[in-house]
């Protein structure tokens, strides 16, 4: 079975720095999609970026970049220019690329802001 | 607009009396998903269908029924809800690509529910 571990209950970063989240996951599959989620206050479940397996470049969606190593089975969010809007809870989610679309997910990591 | 719609937002109820959560998706999607969120737990699913009439269990069903007799809607029934069901439940579906192609997950609002 897929696992996903987020070693970091909480992180905060001063406006405008760079913060790094960290994921690491358990997969025996070699084709599969990563994704970071982000959940505001609101609860929404908003996609923030997604990497497939097979693509060795690191995906990137404006101030969010990944740091995705696959040997090592670890995928990273940076934030960079961190925003008020920024603060949320993040979750980092596995899929595997057949069958049941299932997501799993880490147990989250709630970023503060400090202004 | 494309939406995954849940109601209630919020519910409160005793334990043992039944009750559904509607989840609703406007984009012709075949498959569909129900989770569950609790704290220091993640996101968990608790079943999901890949078409009309095909559901099967996710990672935590026990105490859960669900059925799909019409492509847009997904209902989770709590034939009798426990205190150890009160969660953050969220519904979510996606084209299914079947292994071929990418698609992306949209989520509902989320049910807030407790039961006392």
């Amino acid at each position: 079975a897929q696992t996903v571990t987020q070693s970091q209950p909480e992180m905060s970063v001063q406006e405008a720095e760079t913060v790094t989240l960290s994921c690491t996951y358990d997969t025996s599959e070699s084709d599969y999609y990563l994704f970071w989620y982000k959940q505001p206050p609101s609860r929404q479940m908003i996609l923030v970026i997604r990497q497939e397996a097979y693509k060795q470049q690191n995906a990137t969606e404006n101030r969010f970049s990944v740091n995705f190593q696959k040997a090592a089975k670890s995928f990273s969010l940076k934030i960079s220019d961190s925003q008020l809007g920024d603060a949320a809870m993040y979750f980092c989610a596995y899929r595997r690329n057949f069958g049941n679309e299932k997501l799993t997910f880490g147990t989250g990591t709630r970023l503060t802001i400090i202004p | 607009e494309a939406q995954v719609t849940q109601n209630p937002r919020y519910l409160i109820t005793v334990t043992g009396k039944k009750l559904t959560v509607t989840c609703s998706q406007n984009m012709n999607h075949e498959y569909m998903s129900w989770y569950r969120q609790d704290p220091g737990l993640g996101l968990r699913q608790i079943y999901y269908s890949m078409n009309v009439e095909v559901t099967d269990k996710g990672d935590v069903p026990e105490g859960y029924k669900v059925s799909r007799k019409e492509k847009r809607n997904f209902p989770l029934i709590l034939e009798s809800p426990s205190p150890n069901q009160t969660s953050l439940y969220f519904c979510a579906s996606s084209l299914s690509g079947l292994g071929t192609a990418y698609t992306e997950a949209f989520f509902g609002q989320g049910t807030r529910l407790t039961v006392v």
